[in-house]
């Protein structure tokens, strides 16, 4: 089965210091994408990357950057950090045989 | 725009009922619907997946089913038990080449010994 690993899982930063999530799967999936989770809103997509050096926005791409170098990896980046981009941001995998989604165990990113 | 809504936003139950969990979309043309459940602080763990040519899907003690026409699924969980206490996220994929989830808010479920 499909796994998604994420790293951190928590992290208090301050305001300003960039910061990267890490992101890989154990599989060939082409499609990855990053979404963050927030009271009241739901998850909500940033980005995402349909292939190695093929990524494009989602719907709250603000603040954010993502890199596909290789298949296996998906980091975000935050290359200034604000307090509201305090949030639990979930990294996803496709498997496009079977059309599920699967999702990484999260990071919990605090901004001071 | 997709938007999806899940009624009720929370349900207390007590152990050993059934029970159903809904979940409506605004935009009838999708490719599938996704039906998780996050345990608090936890990521997302996926239960079922319905094609949108697919009416129902079952798995265990759950059953999905989808109704396109009218923009719905439900979540029918059977026998229900503690260890079921958990938010239950619906998620679609619309038609088109990304593969974006569009998710409801969820309902928190409560299962009661």
């Amino acid at each position: 089965e499909a796994q998604v690993t994420q790293n951190p899982r928590y992290l208090i930063t301050v305001t300003g210091k960039k910061l990267t999530v890490t992101c890989s799967q154990n599989m060939n999936h082409e499609y990855m994408s990053w979404y963050r989770q927030d009271p009241g809103l739901g998850l909500r997509q940033i980005y995402y990357s349909m292939n190695v050096e093929v990524t494009d926005k989602g719907d709250v791409p603000e603040g954010y950057k993502v890199s596909r170098k290789e298949k296996r990896n998906f980091p975000l980046i935050l290359e200034s950090p604000s307090p509201n981009q305090t949030s639990l941001y979930f990294c996803a995998i496709t498997d496009r045989g079977s059309n599920e989604q699967y999702f990484g165990p999260g990071t919990r990113l605090t901004v001071t | 725009k997709q938007e999806v809504t899940q009624i009720p936003a929370a349900l207390s139950v007590p152990e050993g009922e059934n029970l159903v969990l809904n979940c409506s979309f605004t935009d009838s043309a999708i490719y599938n619907l996704q039906w998780f459940r996050q345990d608090p602080g936890k990521g997302l763990t996926s239960l079922l997946l319905i094609q949108s040519s697919q009416r129902e899907q079952t798995s265990g003690r759950l059953n999905a089913s989808l109704d396109k026409s009218s923009g719905r699924s439900t979540l029918y969980i059977a026998a229900s038990q503690p260890g079921d206490s958990a938010t239950y996220l619906c998620a679609v994929r619309s038609g088109g080449s990304n593969y974006k989830l569009t998710f409801g808010k969820g309902t928190l479920l409560t299962v009661n010994p």
